[in-house]
């Protein structure tokens, strides 16, 4: 049984680019959340989607934008990159509101 | 505003000893709580967890406990392993459904 696959797993951009991040939850599950996590640092809370629908919203400006696709699939969009953008976002998929499975993370890296 | 604190940032570890990672926090709406290990390159994985109503929650060699007046929690490792190394971050949940995270504490499990 598949996990949460997240796509790609290492990403290089420049400042000023734009960057889609990809992820496919735990067969079943219907909700999503994404994290950023900067080195030295815990995880830390962008959006949550749930049946398509934006469930949450951390403390990130309007340049981060995410969706959620009816197969439960999830994008992460980043426009305008900055360097202080580079960290590992993670993904996390659950079935009930206590458990939460993550993703690999995709490293991304603004130059 | 860190409302998940881990103040260890490091802990060294002899094999076969008791491993104690502390986690305290300072919002009373926290009404569950997670252990995450992480290894490099990959995501935060699920070790334990403990609802707000108890003290005390055990699986195999992992035991959580919660002091809620004091709001303390710690991980209990017993007998620690070489595999145990790793990053593990406490988490929390507060009826939103978003994780907020610790820091982290490196564990080092010395053989």
């Amino acid at each position: 049984d598949a996990g949460v696959t997240q796509s790609p797993t290492h990403l290089i951009k420049t400042r000023g680019q734009h960057v889609t991040l990809r992820c496919s939850p735990i067969s079943g599950h219907k909700s999503v959340s994404w994290y950023q996590q900067v080195l030295g640092q815990g995880p830390q809370f962008i959006f949550q989607y749930y049946e398509k629908e934006e469930r949450g919203r951390g403390n990130f400006p309007d340049r981060f934008s995410a969706r959620q696709f009816p197969n439960y699939s999830s994008e992460l969009n980043v426009n305008a990159l900055l360097l202080g953008d580079s960290a590992l976002y993670l993904c996390a998929s659950s079935f009930v509101s206590t458990g939460y499975t993550f993703g690999s993370g995709t490293r991304l890296t603004v130059v | 505003d860190q409302q998940v604190k881990q103040n260890s940032p490091s802990l060294s570890v002899q094999e076969g000893r008791i491993s104690i990672l502390n986690c305290d926090y300072t919002n009373s709406m926290f009404d569950y709580f997670l252990w995450y290990k992480k290894y490099p390159a990959e995501g935060p994985t699920f070790l334990i967890s403990i609802s707000s109503i108890k003290d005390k929650n055990e699986d195999g060699r992992f035991t959580v406990f919660l002091n809620k007046s004091a709001k303390h929690l710690s991980l209990h490792i017993v007998p620690s392993q070489p595999g145990d190394s790793a990053v593990y971050f406490c988490a929390a949940l507060g009826g939103n459904e978003k994780l907020t995270f610790g820091t982290g504490t490196r564990l080092t499990i010395i053989p």
